[in-house]
């Protein structure tokens, strides 16, 4: 079975500022998937980033960036120049790789405020 | 497109009464999933439809059954809900095999959740 683990409850940044939140994970799968989520107040689950482990390549979208150590089984999560919006809850998640057991593992989640 | 839909939004039960949550997605996806976010917690599963006419039991199934009507909706039932099913339950879909724009096969996109009080 697979866990996932985010170690910090919540983080606080200043508007414009960097915030890295941290995820590791534990599998036995050598092929599989790591997604990060937003939940905002209105509890909708949008999709952040996802990176698939057989790239070496750290995924990116627009502010959004993750560190991969696939060794290390750590995936965390980078959001540069933080904006207001960016308030919510984090998830991070897992999916073992091929159609079977298609379902994501989450993490506990990281609470982000940002500060004006 | 509407994405995944969920009907209702709020609901209050009595412990013992029993209620079916609505799922429908527009999107042409294989895969179907309900979960149940407890206060402070992930997300966890409840049962997912790799695909229309499959069902199978994810980490929480006990007391929930579901029915994959048909490709596009995936209803959860609470045949007699008791507090411990309080909480808020969210579907999700994806795509199972092939691309669909952004989606990959690995992708499961949310709806807006039900948040469910049994007294």
């Amino acid at each position: 079975a697979q866990t996932v683990t985010q170690s910090q409850p919540e983080m606080s940044v200043q508007e414009a500022e960097t915030v890295t939140l941290s995820c590791t994970y534990d599998t036995s799968e050598s092929n599989y998937y790591l997604f990060w989520y937003k939940q905002p107040p209105s509890r909708q689950m949008i999709l952040v980033i996802r990176q698939e482990a057989y790239k070496q390549q750290n995924a990116t979208e627009n502010r959004f960036s993750v560190n991969f150590q696939k060794a290390a089984k750590s995936f965390s999560l980078k959001i540069s120049d933080s904006q207001l919006g960016d308030t919510a809850m984090y998830f991070c998640a897992f999916k073992a790789g091929g159609t079977a057991g298609n379902k994501l593992t989450f993490g506990g989640g990281t609470r982000v405020l940002v500060k004006p | 497109n509407a994405g995944v839909t969920q009907t209702p939004k709020f609901q209050v039960l009595k412990t013992g009464q029993s209620m079916t949550l609505q799922c429908a997605q527009d999107m042409n996806h294989n895969s179907m999933y309900w979960y149940r976010q407890d206060p402070g917690m992930g997300l966890r599963l409840i049962y997912y439809s790799a695909s229309e006419g499959t069902t199978d039991k994810g980490e929480v199934p006990n007391g929930y059954n579901v029915s994959r009507l048909n490709k596009r909706e995936f209803s959860l039932r609470l045949e007699s809900a008791a507090p411990s099913q309080t909480s808020v339950y969210f579907c999700a879909s994806s795509v199972l095999s092939g691309t669909s724009g952004r989606a990959t096969s690995d992708t499961q996109y949310f709806g807006p959740g039900t948040r469910l009080t049994v007294l």
